[in-house]
């Protein structure tokens, strides 16, 4: 079974631009998280989906955004992007409702460079 | 709010030589703790998770980890490391605060393990 997949693999903008990040989950999962790892940092949460409806939040800026479509799959949109934009971008399905117990499966990410 | 620290940003251990790497949380309620590997240019993968029940927990790759809750502490170890277990590991907790129950993961800093030959 193929795994959680994200497009693009890599990505460059330019400060002021938007940007949409793609993910599919793994067949069958209904849940999918979206985590923003910066250089030499762990990764750090962003958003929870299920059921196309926004689950939880992290403490991210207004300029996050994100959606969850009928197939389960997801994009992450991020405007007037920030040289601290730039981050390895993961994406998480689980096959449950999301909740604490439940593995979360994670993508190869994509990489955001913001010049 | 729970945090995470991993004790040591990098570990280096030569082939067939043991490995600990340490992982502590705060947190004032009951967590559930997870430990994934991530090689370079990958994603993460799942390494081993405490739910619940016994506090010795073993994972994929002959890893395993000990829960510690007086010490609030969820140790890696690996008796005999090889080339292959070159990573970075990270240490996160999932926690039920304020009555969500989504599975939101904090992250531990890092640990990168290099083996040498």
């Amino acid at each position: 079974d193929a795994g959680v997949t994200q497009s693009p693999t890599h990505l460059i903008k330019t400060r002021g631009q938007h940007v949409t990040l793609r993910c599919s989950p793994i067949s069958g999962h209904k849940s999918v998280s979206w985590y923003q790892q910066v250089l030499g940092q762990g990764p750090q949460f962003i958003f929870q989906y299920y059921e196309k409806e926004e689950r939880g939040r992290g403490n991210f800026p207004d300029r996050f955004s994100a959606r969850q479509f009928p197939n389960y799959s997801s994009e992450l949109n991020v405007n007037a992007l920030l040289l601290g934009d730039s981050a390895l971008y993961l994406c998480a399905s689980s096959s449950g409702q999301g909740t604490l117990q439940e593995t979360q499966y994670f993508g190869p990410g994509t990489r955001l460079l913001v010049l | 709010a729970q945090s995470v620290t991993q004790l040591d940003s990098q570990v280096p251990v030569f082939e067939e030589a043991p490995v600990e790497l340490r992982c502590n949380y705060s947190s004032s309620v009951s967590v559930y703790l997870f430990w994934y590997v991530q090689y370079p240019n990958q994603g993460l993968q799942l390494l081993l998770k405490y739910l619940s029940g016994s506090t010795l927990v073993k994972g994929i790759n002959g890893f395993e980890a000990e829960f510690n809750k007086s010490q609030t502490s969820f140790h890696l170890r690996k008796p005999s490391v090889h080339i292959s277990d070159t990573a970075e590991y990270f240490c996160a907790v999932s926690v039920n605060a304020g009555g969500t129950s989504y599975g939101k993961l904090t992250f531990g800093q890092g640990t990168i393990l290099t083996v040498h030959p």
